[in-house]
């Protein structure tokens, strides 16, 4: 069954600094690829997403994200986190027919 | 604007009261989609409609229908709601693509959400 797993439900980072947070799916076949964003209240916004050539795909708000086949990983970055970068993010697969969501990652920015 | 909007936004209703939640796109897409969101669970797929008249089970069907009549529109029927459909609903559409040969579904756009209560 295919599935994607987010393994960090909540990461801290401080206000200036790197950040990657991790994505694995599980799929047979080279997936089509998404990171969404989800503000306190709001709906989903999408930051990048993976079709295919380019392997590091850029997206809005400065992040970035590499699709690596060898590791099933899509893991999204960030080189200097901003304070409104406080959200959850999720990462998706689109296998087809149907999309899947990894749990989320909590992201809280300190200053 | 190009939007997906959904209405209610918020509902509070009681075990066994029939409900429906409509979902409208105007973006002329495609594949459109429900999801409920729980905490520590993430999204997950409730139905989905590749086009008119053509839905699907996704992970988690049971209690819900749907129905695809108009392109535009794809409203979840909760025809005898429980506590444990209470959560946060979301809407989703996509335009579908083609490459190598293979059908896929690009990036969704979502609506605003409904929270879903039931007593």
């Amino acid at each position: 069954a295919q599935s994607v797993t987010q393994p960090d439900i909540h990461i801290t980072v401080s206000e200036g600094a790197s950040l990657e947070l991790r994505c694995n799916y599980s799929y047979g076949a080279t997936p089509y690829l998404f990171w969404y964003v989800q503000s306190p209240g709001q709906g989903l916004q999408l930051l990048l997403k993976y079709f295919s050539g380019d392997t590091l795909v850029q997206g809005i708000k400065g992040f970035e994200a590499e699709f690596k086949r060898s590791q099933s990983s899509f893991n999204l970055r960030k080189p200097s986190v901003h304070w409104s970068d406080a959200a959850e993010y999720f990462c998706a697969v689109n296998t087809g027919n149907q999309f899947y969501f990894g749990t989320g990652t909590s992201l809280t920015v300190i200053p | 604007e190009a939007q997906v909007t959904q209405n209610p936004r918020y509902l509070i209703t009681v075990t066994g009261k029939k409900l429906t939640v409509t979902c409208s796109q105007n973006m002329n897409h495609e594949y459109m989609s429900w999801y409920r969101q729980d905490p520590g669970l993430g999204l997950r797929q409730i139905y989905y409609s590749m086009n008119v008249e053509v839905t699907d089970k996704g992970d988690v069907p049971e209690g819900y229908k749907v129905s695809r009549k108009e392109k535009r529109n794809f409203p979840l029927i909760l025809e005898s709601p429980s506590p444990n459909q209470t959560s946060l609903y979301f809407c989703a559409s996509s335009k579908s693509g083609s490459e190598y040969g293979l059908d896929f579904f690009r990036e969704q756009f979502f609506g605003p959400g409904t929270r879903l209560t039931v007593l």
